[in-house]
C-alpha cells in the first residue's frame, strides 16, 4: 500500500460546481498536512496546510480525519484557474525533521 | 515568492557524462532539498541539506551527491547520468515559523539523459 494515495482523476468539473478530493495516508503518525497544487510543467505550490480542526480560505476548505487517516480538499464555486495538479503531502517526521510523503496527485480540469 | 532559482532549466546530456543542477535562494534558508517528479511517482527526495556542509541523504540517493559550501547553494551531482535519472529535478527550501514547517519549491530542471 502506498503511503499517500490519491486518485488520479482526471476529474471534469464544469465552471462554479463544488469539486472534492479525498487523500489517504497509511502513516498514523504523521504530524502535519499539506495541499499543493501543480500547474503543468510548474513547481508545486503550497495551497494550504490542513489543521486538526479543518480550516478554510476563500473557496477553499480543508479537512483533516486522524480516526480513519484522510485529508480532504474542497473547491467552491470553481474557476477556470483552478484547473491544476492537486497533491496530498503528508508529513510523518517530527517538527525539525520532516519528511514529506506526496502523493501523486489529482488532476482536475475545470470546463467553461 | 521565496526566492529561489535553479540552473540550468533545461538539460540534455548522454549517458556516462557528469551534470550538476545548482539551487540557490536568497532568504538565507537553512533547510535546503533535491527531489525528483516522474510520472506515476509522488515527488520523491533525493538529498536534503540542514546546513553549510551538513547534508543526509533521502530516499532515491544512489547515483547523486550533494554539496553545499554556502548557505544560499545547493549543489546536486549526476557522477555519471543513466536515462533513468531523465526527470525533472525541484529544488526546496523549508520556511519554518513557531508552528510549522512548509516547503516552497523552485521552479525545476528538466533533465533528458540520452
Amino acid at each position: 500500500r502506498k503511503e499517500v494515495e490519491q486518485d488520479p482523476g482526471p476529474f471534469n468539473v464544469p465552471e462554479g460546481a463544488t469539486v472534492a478530493f479525498n487523500c489517504t495516508y497509511s502513516n498514523s503518525a504523521s504530524q502535519s498536512f499539506f495541499w499543493y497544487r501543480q500547474d503543468c510543467r510548474k513547481e508545486p505550490k503550497l495551497l494550504m496546510s490542513v489543521y486538526s480542526s479543518g480550516n478554510e480560505d476563500g473557496r477553499f476548505t480543508a479537512q483533516l480525519n486522524r480516526a480513519s487517516q484522510y485529508i480532504s480538499l474542497l473547491i467552491r464555486d470553481s474557476k477556470l484557474s483552478d484547473s491544476a495538479t492537486y497533491l496530498c503531502v503528508v508529513n510523518r517526521g517530527d517538527f525539525g525533521n520532516e519528511k514529506l510523503t506526496f502523493g501523486t496527485g489529482t488532476r482536475l480540469t475545470i470546463i467553461p | 515568492d521565496a526566492g529561489i532559482t535553479q540552473s540550468p532549466r533545461h538539460k540534455v546530456t548522454e549517458t556516462g557524462t557528469p551534470v550538476t543542477l545548482r539551487c540557490h535562494q536568497t532568504e538565507n534558508h537553512r533547510y535546503m532539498y533535491w527531489y525528483r517528479q516522474d510520472p506515476g511517482h509522488g515527488l520523491r527526495l533525493i538529498h536534503y541539506s540542514y546546513g553549510v556542509k551538513d547534508t543526509d541523504k533521502g530516499e532515491v540517493s544512489d547515483g547523486y551527491s550533494v554539496s553545499r559550501s554556502k548557505t544560499e547553494d545547493f549543489l546536486l551531482t549526476l557522477e555519471s547520468a543513466t536515462s533513468s535519472q531523465t526527470s525533472v529535478y525541484f529544488c526546496a527550501i523549508s520556511e519554518i515559523t513557531i508552528v510549522r514547517n512548509t516547503q516552497y519549491f523552485g521552479p525545476g530542471t528538466r533533465l533528458t539523459v540520452l
